[in-house]
């Protein structure tokens, strides 16, 4: 079965410190992979995923994500955060077809201090 | 404003009560999705439904009972709930095709505390 493993489970940095979120799946097939956040008391939305090509993928506000398949890692990074990045991150794998069957991580709670 | 929609948000029920859950999406979607989101553990796929048709039950208890009527509502019915039931349950949509392929979107969620 497939798995995805968040390594930190709470980071906490000052403003303009640079981010990196680890995340590692389990699966030898073809995969698509997103993160996806959930800011305090808001739903859950994409921040961006891949499917096929450059492996280094960029999001929105600010945010990319590098695909390396050998590591058969999916790492979340910013440069330069911001207090408003405080939020959940959830890494997640999709080797399905059709319908998008998701498989969530366990989350990063990411506190960033003003 | 995410086009998916939960309700009730906040959902308190004793362990002999039968309640349910509603998702609408305003999306024009085909997929929707139910979700379990408990601290400290990996959101858990429950239910999917594609075109109406259930296609995914992830081994869950009897307790709970979907029910999609049309690709735009959901239902999520409860009966008889343990203490440890107590999540947040989301709702998700998404489409079958297009540059959006892959993406879930998701409602805010509705609070379920079993006592």
């Amino acid at each position: 079965a497939q798995s995805v493993s968040q390594h930190n489970h709470h980071v906490i940095l000052s403003e303009a410190a640079s981010l990196e979120l680890g995340c590692n799946y389990s699966y030898g097939g073809t995969v698509n992979l997103f993160w996806y956040v959930q800011y305090p008391g808001q739903h859950l939305q994409l921040l961006l995923k891949y499917f096929s090509g450059d492996p280094l993928v960029k999001g929105i506000k600010g945010f990319e994500a590098e695909f390396i398949k050998s590591k058969f890692s999916f790492n979340l990074r910013k440069p330069s955060v911001q207090w408003s990045d405080t939020a959940e991150y959830f890494c997640a794998v999709n080797a399905g077809t059709g319908f998008q069957k998701l498989v969530f991580g366990t989350g990063t709670r990411l506190l960033v201090s003003p | 404003e995410t086009g998916v929609t939960q309700t009730p948000r906040h959902l308190v029920m004793g362990m002999t009560n039968k309640k349910s859950l509603k998702c609408e999406q305003h999306l024009g979607h085909n997929a929707m999705y139910w979700y379990k989101q408990s601290a400290k553990k990996p959101l858990e796929l429950m239910f999917v439904y594609s075109l109406e048709e259930r296609v995914e039950n992830n081994s869950v208890p009897s307790r709970f009972s979907p029910e999609c009527p049309n690709s735009s509502h959901l239902f999520l019915h409860l009966h008889t709930l343990q203490p440890e039931d107590s999540a947040l349950y989301l709702c998700a949509s998404s489409p079958k095709g297009g540059t959006l392929v892959g993406e879930l979107f998701f409602g805010e969620g509705s609070r379920l505390t079993v006592l």
